[in-house]
C-alpha cells in the first residue's frame, strides 16, 4: 500500500517555467513533509521539508505548498533551469507508524528543455 | 559528496547467494537507514540503526538482517536472494536518532543485481 501518492510520474518542462509536482497522503498523522531531489547515479538529497503548522514554505525557486485539509502538498519550481532535471521525491512521516520510518512516492522525473 | 559512503558500487550475484553492504555514515552521524529502491516500489525504507542499538523497523525481509558496529558502520546482510531483490540499496545517516531537524544524508547506493 503506497502511503504517499506522487504525481505526475514524469514532466518536461521549458526553461524558465514552472515545475509544479503534486502529492496525497492518508495517515493524518502525518507530520513531516521533505522533498528529495536525486541525480543520475547519485542518492537523494534534501530539498526542502514542511511540517503541517504552515501553509507554504519557500527556498529560492522551490516551494511547497500544504493543503492539510484535503492532505496533499506540491513542489513548484519557478524559473526552471536544465539543471533541475532530476527525479523528485515527496515523503511523510510521523505517528505511530514511527517517525524515522519515511515514506517515500514513487517519484517524478522531471526533463527541463533548454 | 553527502559524506556516505557505501561499498561495493555494484554487485553481481546469483539466486540462492548471500551478500553484505556497507555503509560508513558522516562523520559524527551517529543514526544510520537503510533503503531500498526499486522501479516499481519506489524508496522502501528497511531499518534505522542509532549508536548500535536497532531504532525503527521498516519492509525488512526476515532473510535481510543489519547491524551498526562499534565504530558506527553499518552492514547489511541479504541472504537467499532471489530475482525480486534486485534493487538499488542506499544507506543514509543523520547526526540523531530523530531527523526532524537534521535532514537524511544519503550515499550513492549499491546496485545489487540477482542473476
Amino acid at each position: 500500500q503506497q502511503q504517499v501518492k506522487q504525481s505526475p510520474q514524469s514532466l518536461i518542462v521549458q526553461k524558465g517555467g514552472i515545475s509544479i509536482i503534486n502529492c496525497a497522503y492518508e495517515n493524518t498523522a502525518f507530520d513531516y513533509f521533505p522533498w528529495y531531489q536525486q541525480f543520475p547515479g547519485k542518492g537523494p538529497a534534501l530539498l526542502i521539508a514542511i511540517r503541517p503548522d504552515v501553509s507554504e514554505k519557500k527556498e529560492g525557486r522551490f516551494t511547497i505548498s500544504f493543503n492539510k485539509s484535503a492532505k496533499q502538498f506540491s513542489l513548484h519550481i519557478m524559473d526552471s533551469q536544465p539543471g533541475d532535471s532530476a527525479t523528485y521525491f515527496c515523503a511523510a512521516s510521523g505517528g505511530r507508524t514511527g517517525a524515522n520510518n519515511l515514506f517515500f512516492g514513487t517519484g517524478t522525473r522531471l526533463t527541463v528543455i533548454p | 559528496d553527502s559524506g556516505v559512503t557505501q561499498t561495493p558500487k555494484h554487485l553481481i550475484t546469483a539466486t540462492g547467494q548471500r551478500v553484505t553492504l556497507r555503509c560508513s555514515p558522516r562523520s559524527g552521524d551517529l543514526s544510520v537507514y537503510w533503503y531500498q529502491q526499486s522501479l516499481d516500489q519506489g524508496l522502501q525504507f528497511l531499518i534505522q540503526y542509532y549508536n548500535g542499538e536497532e531504532r525503527a523497523k521498516g519492509n525488512i525481509l526476515e532473510r535481510f538482517s543489519a547491524q551498526q558496529f562499534p565504530d558506527l558502520h553499518s552492514e547489511l546482510n541479504l541472504s537467499s536472494l532471489e530475482l525480486g531483490d534486485s534493487a538499488l540499496y542506499f544507506c543514509a545517516s543523520s547526526p540523531r536518532a530523530h531527523y526532524y531537524n537534521s535532514p537524511l544524508h544519503f550515499g550513492n547506493g549499491t546496485r545489487l543485481t540477482v542473476t
